[in-house]
């Protein structure tokens, strides 16, 4: 596979829950990334962190929250999301952040918000 | 919007063929990025190619790059069955270094 681990796969969550995912790189990267992907729609850049740090938020509503504790690993807090919260949610790596590097992407989490 | 925008949206194939799909975007890049995604899973990259680029090939893959049209193209050569995915451009933009993704290209390669 890729490098890039994450859990849960699938994930079924009320609109009232609290929940979150886990993503692992285990290939020495400096950059990570959450995105979100929707059913016909491009995807979409949530966050960016890069040694840890925040680099990039485009805009996301607050009730995701991301963390990075260290360089592998990357966790996106989920609570009080809507319906159309629900997607594949994909975490990607690359070496650095600046430079033509390319991505490496886990296998996602399908999240069902119901 | 800057992400690229592949063109066709849906291809579908013999095994064996040739399959090409196209890519445009509206601003400067450092460099244009193929990804392949099979059904419900991550996506995988399959060619970089930098603006003073101009072909790149890898296996049966060859990818051009027309900066003066702001175009690419992915030809598969001799495709076969577990060719069958959704592939992806990116351009990684001129002064951002952030991936824009375009909604993806649908190729089925039937047996």
């Amino acid at each position: 596979e890729t490098g890039v681990t994450q859990t849960p796969r699938h994930l079924v969550m009320g609109m009232t829950n609290k929940k979150s995912l886990k993503c692992e790189q285990h290939l020495g990267h400096n950059a990570m990334y959450w995105y979100k992907q929707s059913a016909k729609k491009p995807l979409e850049l949530m966050f960016v962190y890069s040694l840890e740090e925040r680099v990039e938020n485009n805009s996301v509503p607050s009730r995701f929250s991301p963390e990075c504790p260290n360089s592998s690993h990357l966790f996106l807090h989920l609570h009080t999301l809507q319906p159309e919260d629900s997607a594949l949610y994909l975490c990607a790596s690359s070496q650095d952040r600046v430079g033509s590097y390319e991505q490496y992407f886990g296998p996602g989490t399908r999240l069902t918000v119901t | 919007s800057q992400q690229g925008e592949e063109d066709p949206q849906a291809l579908s194939i013999q095994e064996g063929e040739n399959a090409t799909m196209n890519c445009s975007y509206k601003t400067s890049i450092n460099n244009l990025q193929w990804y392949r995604q099979n059904s419900g899973r991550g996506l995988v990259h399959l060619i970089l190619i930098r603006s003073n680029e101009r072909e790149k090939h890898s296996g049966r893959l060859r990818v051009t790059l027309d900066t003066s049209k702001k175009s690419s193209s992915l030809l598969i050569t001799a495709s076969r069955a577990a060719d069958t995915a959704s592939y992806f451009c990116a351009t990684e933009l001129y002064g951002n270094n952030r991936l824009a993704f375009g909604k993806g290209n649908q190729v089925v390669v039937i047996p």
